[in-house]
């Protein structure tokens, strides 16, 4: 257990419908990632939160959105949904973001399967 | 996306034998880090790596940093079928928050 929860782990749906995925942070991380691993590909970076401010962004799409809470929990909002949104969500946390220490690197969740049909 | 350049796409060993694969970026990095993915499963860390000609392992794994900062190579000797998976390398470009993963090695080792 890396210390990072993601849920739902399995979501099938239908296209054009809206999901909510959620991340827990691991306990005193305040920095969570989320990644998106299509079929047999790389993991690609979709946002980045850091203590409840969006901090970073890579190519996530407009029907996407993300939000980091209060306590520090992270949801990410996919709607409209087409086929080939069809993936695995990474959620991982680190602690700092600065720091060249251990307290940077990404704690990856066991990921939340997304299907649709 | 941005992605950084690891070499090779996969790879099918002999148990025993030594396993070397690398990452390239256009950008300087400040840090690098190496993660081992199983299926189903999240990536695993194995190795983080801060400074330019840092050498790190990590039992049979030995990573380094390139002098440039613009690559990093990691080694795994002796292979032993658990050794199976998907190595992804994950860099830091210099200035930025975010981390980029590499494509992907495929590792299979065959008994």
């Amino acid at each position: 257990d890396s210390g990072v929860t993601q849920t739902p782990k399995h979501l099938i749906t239908a296209t054009g419908q809206r999901v909510t995925l959620r991340c827990s942070p691991r306990s005193g991380d305040l920095s969570v990632y989320w990644y998106q691993q299509s079929l047999d590909q790389g993991l690609q970076f979709l946002i980045q939160y850091y203590n409840g401010e969006e901090r970073a962004k890579g190519n996530i799409l407009e029907r996407f959105s993300a939000q980091q809470f209060p306590d520090l929990h992270s949801e990410l909002n996919l709607s409209s949904l087409e086929l080939g949104d069809s993936a695995l969500y990474f959620c991982a946390s680190s602690g700092t973001e600065g720091s060249y220490s251990g307290a940077n690197v990404l704690t990856f969740g066991a990921g939340s399967r997304l299907t649709v049909l | 996306g941005q992605q950084l350049n690891q070499s090779p796409q996969s790879m099918f060993i002999q148990e025993g034998e030594d396993v070397s694969m690398n990452c390239t970026s256009s950008s300087i990095f400040n840090t690098w880090l190496w993660y081992k993915q199983e299926p189903g499963e999240g990536p695993v860390l194995l190795i983080a790596l801060y400074k330019a000609g840092e050498l790190t392992s990590n039992g049979r794994l030995t990573a380094q940093f390139g002098i440039t900062r613009k690559d990093s190579f990691l080694n795994i000797s002796a292979s032993i079928p658990s050794d199976v998976g998907i190595y992804f390398c994950a860099g830091r470009p210099s200035g930025t928050y975010k981390y980029i993963f590499g494509t992907g090695t495929r590792l299979k080792v065959l008994a």
